[in-house]
């Protein structure tokens, strides 16, 4: 089992370009979640999915957006990079709600 | 609205206890509790429902007072290895889904 696999690991982007982090998970888990840390702080939910072609938004979801079309994987898109996005952002999955999530290995994005 | 957590950071010499809290404005639904360390993904150690029992995971436990919308989890006897950045989430009960993280308690724990 790999779990939550995230890539890339490490990415700078320029300033207004776009680019897609990918997410997948062999679990078979219903629930994936995107959040992004910021240095020293704690985790902020950007967008969240229940099942496939479900997706809501979380605390922070401007600038980004998200699809689900199969149960295994969730990519996120930022669209015209900003420097507010430099961040780690992890991916999650988890069974259902009252199940603990776990997480993918992160992607550090940078934007310059 | 995010969960509010304390203390912000905590040094312990190995063997000793610790309590980390967690509050929250409103009613809660789940309270999950996950320790990250330096450079890695947040790893998850226990979760509270509303209705449930004090959890417990090694030498930690927690607990959840859902009239004070509270929850804090408990170190014993901590080791070496507990060292690392703790977070609680939370989920309301008029927020099904979103899981929200408090800014997290850093926790040294020296020989």
């Amino acid at each position: 089992n790999a779990g939550v696999t995230q890539t890339p690991k490490f990415r700078i982007l320029k300033i207004g370009q776009s680019m897609t982090l990918q997410c997948t998970q062999d679990m078979n888990h219903n629930y994936m979640y995107w959040y992004r840390q910021d240095p020293g702080m704690g985790l902020k939910l950007i967008y969240y999915s229940v099942g496939a072609g479900i997706t809501d938004k979380g605390e922070v979801p401007n600038g980004y957006n998200v699809s689900r079309s199969t149960t295994e994987d969730f990519p996120l898109r930022l669209e015209l990079a900003a420097p507010s996005q430099t961040s780690v952002y992890f991916c999650a999955s988890s069974y259902r709600d009252s199940y603990g999530y776990t997480f993918g290995s992160g992607t550090r994005l940078t934007v310059v | 609205q995010q969960p509010v957590q304390s203390p912000q950071a905590v040094i312990l010499r190995e063997g000793e206890d610790a309590v980390i809290n967690c509050s929250s404005s409103k009613a809660l639904y789940s309270v999950h509790w996950y320790r990250q360390k330096h450079g890695e993904a947040p790893v998850f150690l226990m979760i509270l429902l509303k209705g449930g029992e004090q959890m417990r995971h090694e030498k930690i436990s927690a607990s959840f007072n859902e009239k004070k919308q509270q929850s804090s989890l408990y170190l014993t006897a901590s080791q070496l290895s507990y060292s690392g950045t703790y977070f609680c989430g939370t989920v309301t009960t008029d927020s099904w889904g979103k899981l929200q993280f408090g800014a997290g308690t850093q926790v040294v724990v020296t020989p």
